[in-house]
């Protein structure tokens, strides 16, 4: 049973634009979202986290957005660039403090240029 | 080195072989996780070290699979007699004490991919 989950496994973007990728979880408990970006034969990089505790969190052009009610998170990136082109995924801690985490299946971002 | 660093890059290997595989976290980092990613799908939690406490073991798929670590340095991840569902990268990434996973998330390895043939 997926706890984190990310319904699109790809979303293509023209350069520019803004790239909006989303993020859905079914435990209440988590405390603290992450995302992070991978590229081919690379390990996952921290990209931007937000608390339970925010709605939003903003770095440079990476937003991350909290809709706790919804169980909902969503990472926006503006404008999207074709160097932003990796597999971007979701993470998320449980609570407690636990610095395991539960990651989606992760959704593949193309931005042309 | 400044990254995390594991080693082999790749493997293969025969079904019912065993392996062992590197971890070289940051130095200073107290916490140490492993994952694994299959193909298609997320990371999978397998073990985290958290300086000399006892590590979480609760993602480790079955005994076959062991995990070490010597102090606050190297970890070696083991899987005996392999089987080709073991197939998968196998990343390691190590990170601060909390709160500053949270700031700064993990640090991961590039990882090894295994493949049981």
């Amino acid at each position: 049973d997926q706890q984190v989950k990310q319904n699109s496994p790809s979303l293509s973007v023209q350069e520019g634009r803004i790239s909006i990728l989303n993020c859905d979880y079914t435990n209440s408990m988590f405390d603290y979202f992450l995302w992070y970006k991978k590229y081919p034969a690379e390990g996952p990089t921290f990209l931007i986290s937000i608390s339970s505790i925010k709605d939003k969190n903003e770095d440079g052009r990476f937003t991350v957005f909290l809709n706790k009610s919804a169980k909902h998170l969503s990472l926006h990136i503006v404008p999207s660039q074709p160097g932003d082109s990796a597999v971007y995924f979701c993470a998320a801690s449980p609570q407690g403090g636990s610095e395991k985490l539960v990651f989606g299946k992760g959704t593949k971002l193309t931005v042309n240029p | 080195g400044a990254g995390v660093s594991q080693s082999p890059s790749n493997k293969v290997t025969e079904k019912g072989k065993d392996v062992e595989l590197r971890c070289d976290p940051i130095s200073g980092h107290t916490a140490l996780y492993w994952y694994r990613q299959r193909l298609g799908q997320g990371l999978e939690f397998l073990i985290y070290f958290q300086g000399n406490s006892a590590p979480d073991k609760s993602g480790l798929p079955s005994d076959r699979f062991s995990a070490e670590r010597t102090g606050e340095s190297v970890s070696t991840l083991t899987i005996q007699r392999t089987q080709q569902e073991d197939s998968a990268v196998y990343l390691c990434a190590s990170s601060r004490n909390a709160p500053g996973i949270f700031n700064y998330g993990y640090t991961f390895g590039s990882g090894t991919r295994l493949t049981v043939v």
